[in-house]
C-alpha cells in the first residue's frame, strides 16, 4: 500500500463554517505534511509533524488547526476561513529513518479542493 | 535561502519525441537532494526522479531522466518518447540539509502539453 488518502476531494464552506480534512497513510511514515496550492501556483509548506510531533509551523494563521492524533492520521481542522483560502490542500508522507535524510520522496495525496463562500 | 527557477511556463512536444524541462537552484547548503514531481488535473503530486548533490552519475527512471550540472546548479528533466499521458504540470523541488530535512521547495513548475 504505497497510498496517501485524503477526504474529502471537494469541500465547499461557508466562513462560518467549521471543517475538517483528514488524510491516512499506512505505509509507517512518521513524517506527515500539509501543503497549500493556490491555482497555477507551486504548493507551499503549511505544517509538518515528525513522530506525530508538530515539528514546523509556516507561520500558518490559527484558523487552521493540524492534529496528528496517530501515527497514520493527519486532521486539518478548518474554521472561520476566508475566500482567500480556497485552493487545493495537499497531504504528504515520508519516510524520514534518519531525521536528515535527504533522498526519500514524499509521497502525496489527491488533495482537497476546497472553495470558501 | 533555497531557490528554485522553472523558467519554461509552458512547453508543447510531440508525441514520441524527447522534451527536456528545465530548472536551476540555488542555495547554501553544502548537501541537498533535487526532486521532479508531475501533477495531472487530478491534483497528486507523482514522484518521478532524485538526484543527489554528491551523486557521480545522473539519475535515470524509465523514460526520465535528469540533466544534472552542479556547477551550473541546473537539474533538467529529460523525458523521452513522450506519450500523451505525460501532458500535466511539472515541478522542481529541492530538499536541503540544514534549511530543514523535512521540507521541499518547489519551483512554479512547467505545464506541459503532449501533442497528437
Amino acid at each position: 500500500d504505497t497510498e496517501v488518502t485524503q477526504t474529502p476531494k471537494h469541500l465547499v464552506m461557508g466562513m462560518t463554517n467549521k471543517k475538517s480534512l483528514k488524510c491516512e497513510q499506512h505505509m509507517g511514515h512518521r513524517a506527515m505534511y500539509w501543503y497549500k496550492q493556490k491555482a497555477k501556483k507551486p504548493p507551499e509548506l503549511m505544517f509538518v509533524y515528525s513522530y506525530e510531533k508538530l515539528s514546523i509551523n509556516e507561520s500558518v494563521p490559527s484558523r487552521f488547526s493540524p492534529e496528528c492524533p496517530n501515527s497514520s492520521l493527519l486532521n486539518l481542522h478548518l474554521h472561520a476561513l476566508q475566500p482567500e483560502d480556497s485552493a487545493l490542500y495537499l497531504c504528504a508522507s515520508r519516510d524520514p529513518k534518519k531525521p536528515d535524510r535527504l533522498n526519500t520522496e514524499a509521497f502525496f495525496g489527491q488533495g482537497t479542493r476546497l472553495t470558501v463562500v | 535561502a533555497q531557490k528554485i527557477t522553472q523558467t519554461q511556463p509552458g512547453m508543447f512536444v510531440q508525441e514520441k519525441e524527447a522534451v527536456t524541462l528545465d530548472c536551476t537552484y540555488d542555495t547554501s547548503d553544502p548537501s541537498y537532494g533535487l526532486f521532479w514531481y508531475k501533477q495531472p488535473s487530478s491534483g497528486e503530486m507523482i514522484f518521478l526522479i532524485y538526484q543527489g548533490s554528491y551523486d557521480q552519475q545522473n539519475a535515470t527512471e524509465g523514460r526520465y531522466s535528469l540533466n544534472f550540472q552542479k556547477a551550473r546548479k541546473s537539474a533538467n528533466l529529460v523525458i523521452s518518447a513522450s506519450q500523451l499521458g505525460d501532458s500535466a504540470m511539472y515541478f522542481c523541488a529541492m530538499r536541503g540539509r540544514t534549511s530543514g530535512a523535512n521540507n521541499l521547495f518547489f519551483g512554479t513548475g512547467t505545464r506541459l502539453t503532449v501533442i497528437p
